[in-house]
């Protein structure tokens, strides 16, 4: 069965701290690459994301992610974290074939200011 | 825009009673998913419409039933309420199968005592 992994639980920066949240995910085959981010309360955002071109892509608010695919990886980065980050951050997956959006166990941000 | 809307927002049920979630979608997409989410588990999908009139099981289906009524509303039936069915509902949209993001609604907080 495929799956998503996020390497932390929870992650604690003070502002202006750079930031890079690990995702990886188990399906060898072609996928789309998304991440949602979801503030205290509200429902899910996407982020950004990937599905195909360029491995590098950009989303809102100033986060990028990069697409590793020899390492199953869409890491997300920001280089400067701002107090209103305090968040909560899912990776997720969807197979060409497949029929449904898999999502990572999530990663806590908070950021202190 | 509306969007994804559902209803209602937070819902307090004594277990064995039963009640329906309602989702509604006003983007003219064809599929739509319901997820719930549990803390450290990320969001776990219950049941998916892959176009109006289909319905499949997803990774968490014991204990519910769904209807897609028409190509725009899509409901979640707790027949039986249990505990272990206190969660955070989530529905979502997307367009098509493929290199499509998913929409999401603002989500029922359940409570079942």
């Amino acid at each position: 069965a495929q799956s998503v992994s996020q390497h932390n639980h929870h992650v604690i920066l003070s502002e202006a701290a750079s930031l890079e949240l690990g995702c990886n995910y188990s399906y060898g085959g072609t996928v789309n690459l998304f991440w949602y981010v979801q503030y205290p309360g509200q429902h899910l955002q996407l982020l950004l994301k990937y599905f195909s071109g360029d491995p590098l892509v950009k989303g809102i608010k100033g986060f990028e992610a990069e697409f590793i695919k020899s390492k199953f990886s869409f890491n997300l980065r920001k280089p400067s974290v701002q107090w209103s980050d305090t968040a909560e951050y899912f990776c997720a997956v969807k197979r060409a074939n497949g029929q449904n959006f898999v999502f990572g166990p999530g990663t806590r941000l908070s950021v202190l200011p | 825009n509306a969007g994804v809307t559902q209803t209602p927002k937070f819902q307090v049920l004594k277990t064995g009673q039963s009640m329906t979630l309602q989702c509604a979608q006003d983007m003219n997409h064809n599929s739509m998913y319901w997820y719930r989410q549990d803390p450290g588990m990320g969001l776990r999908l219950i049941y998916y419409s892959a176009s109006e009139g289909t319905t499949d099981k997803g990774e968490v289906p014991n204990g519910y039933n769904v209807s897609r009524l028409n190509k725009r509303e899509f409901s979640l039936r707790l027949e039986s309420a249990a505990p272990s069915q206190t969660s955070v509902y989530f529905c979502a949209s997307s367009v098509g199968p493929y290199n499509t993001e998913a929409f999401f609604g603002q989500g029922t907080r359940l409570t079942v005592v």
